[in-house]
Formats: structure tokens, sequence, C-alpha cells
């Protein structure tokens, strides 16, 4: 019941199309969708994130789609540019956590490994 | 901008040994977190803490983990007797406030365990 599921394991998308990553995840607790970005050799940093009281956000050339019924959320990389290769990992947060606080434990999908040809 | 910084970056240790991995959050952050990234799989929360102690833990959190803040800048992860499963890379975050704020993640150090 913790876990996201992210899909795909990996992408390969041509320069200035679109690239989307999936993740569903199963404990309704969960409260906060961030994306993380990573490069080889760096630590995840946040892309974009959304709540679940709106169903899109974007950000530049970054969209999360989040359907709360189906407890999907997806993020969508418009114009995809060789430099956005990179891992991506969806994550999840719970509202409440162990002992009735949130203490902003992060919760990672398997991340996806996204490659833009140029 | 500010940012959190972890040393060393690279860490080789002998099965057995007690390794101490340091990060310094950013300065005005109340939350502080050890993830952890086996080599290829995904990032696993270890353990969070708040006003000085534990607030949650995982399962891979055991008696061998330990945390502390001996000051106010530092913030360490202590494994007491290393093992093979335990090589990987670890991430120190730190958030400023609570739920929706940016959890920032440092580069990491990389433990390896022979």
């Amino acid at each position: 019941q913790q876990q996201v599921k992210q899909s795909p394991q990996s992408l390969i998308v041509q320069k200035g199309g679109i690239s989307i990553i999936n993740c569903a995840y199963e404990n309704t607790a969960f409260d906060y969708f961030p994306w993380y970005q990573q490069f080889p050799g760096k630590g995840p940093a946040l892309l974009i994130a959304i709540r679940p009281d709106v169903s899109e956000k974007k950000e530049g050339r970054f969209t999360i789609s989040f359907n709360k019924s189906a407890k999907q959320f997806s993020l969508h990389i418009m114009d995809s540019q060789p430099g956005d290769s990179a891992t991506y990992f969806c994550a999840a947060s719970p509202s409440i956590g162990a002992g009735g606080t949130s203490y902003g434990k992060l919760t990672f999908g398997q991340g996806t490994i996204l490659t833009v040809h140029p | 901008e500010p940012e959190v910084t972890q040393t060393p970056s690279h860490q080789v240790t002998q099965m057995g040994q007690e390794v101490i991995l340091r990060c310094v959050p950013i300065s005005n952050h109340l939350y502080f977190y050890w993830y952890r990234q086996i080599l290829g799989q995904k990032v696993e929360f270890l353990v969070s803490f708040y006003n000085n102690e534990i607030s949650e833990k995982s399962e891979i959190f055991d008696d061998q983990f330990s945390v502390e803040r001996p000051d106010g800048s530092n913030f360490t992860l202590k494994i007491r007797s290393t093992k093979l499963e335990d090589s990987a890379m670890y991430f120190c975050a730190s958030k400023e406030r609570g739920l929706y704020y940016e959890q920032y993640f440092g580069p990491g150090t990389r433990l390896t365990v022979t």
C-alpha cells in the first residue's frame, strides 16, 4: 500500500517530442506528489509538484496531470530537449504520517531513464 | 542559492567497520532526512528527524543505524557495523517546514563496503 508504481522504466524520445511518465499509488493518505529529476552522480532535484486539490499544474515545458479517483499522476515534458536526458522519479508524501503528524517522508517510484535524441 | 552539502563524496570501508556520513542542511530548515539509493534502484527513505529526535524511520533503519544532530549545523548518519549490502548512495535532505515544502537533497555520499 505504501508503494508508488512508475512506468515506463526507460523512454527514448526525439528532440521536440513529448515525454510522458506515469505513476500510480494505493495509499489514500498521500497528499503531496513531487517529481524529481536526477542527473548521474547528483542528488534528486525537485522539478514540479502537485497537491490533490488540482488536476493539473504546468511550469514551463513540464506539466503534471493528476487523477485522484484513479490514484494516478503523470509528468508530461513538452518539446523535449537533449538536456532533459536524466532519470525522473515520481514521489508521494502522506498528509498524516506515523504518530498522526506528517514529517514529509517521500516514497519514490522506481524511476524512468529518459533519453532525448537530438 | 542555499544548498545541502555532504561529506565525504565517496567512502570506502571494510565490512564490519563503522562509518559516519556527514551532512550540513540548509540553515533555516527544520526537518532532516536520510535516504539511500542502491545502484540502479529507486531512492528509499531511511529516517526523518525533527525537533532533535527521530520522527519516523523505515524498516531498513535498524539498530545498526543512528542519526545525530550534534550542533546547530551538522546532521550525521552512523552505520555501526557495515555490511556489503549497505553499499549505496546516501542522500541527506532538508526541508524548511511542513507537508508542501520542498525537500532539498544533497549531492550524496557513495558508500562502498568491501
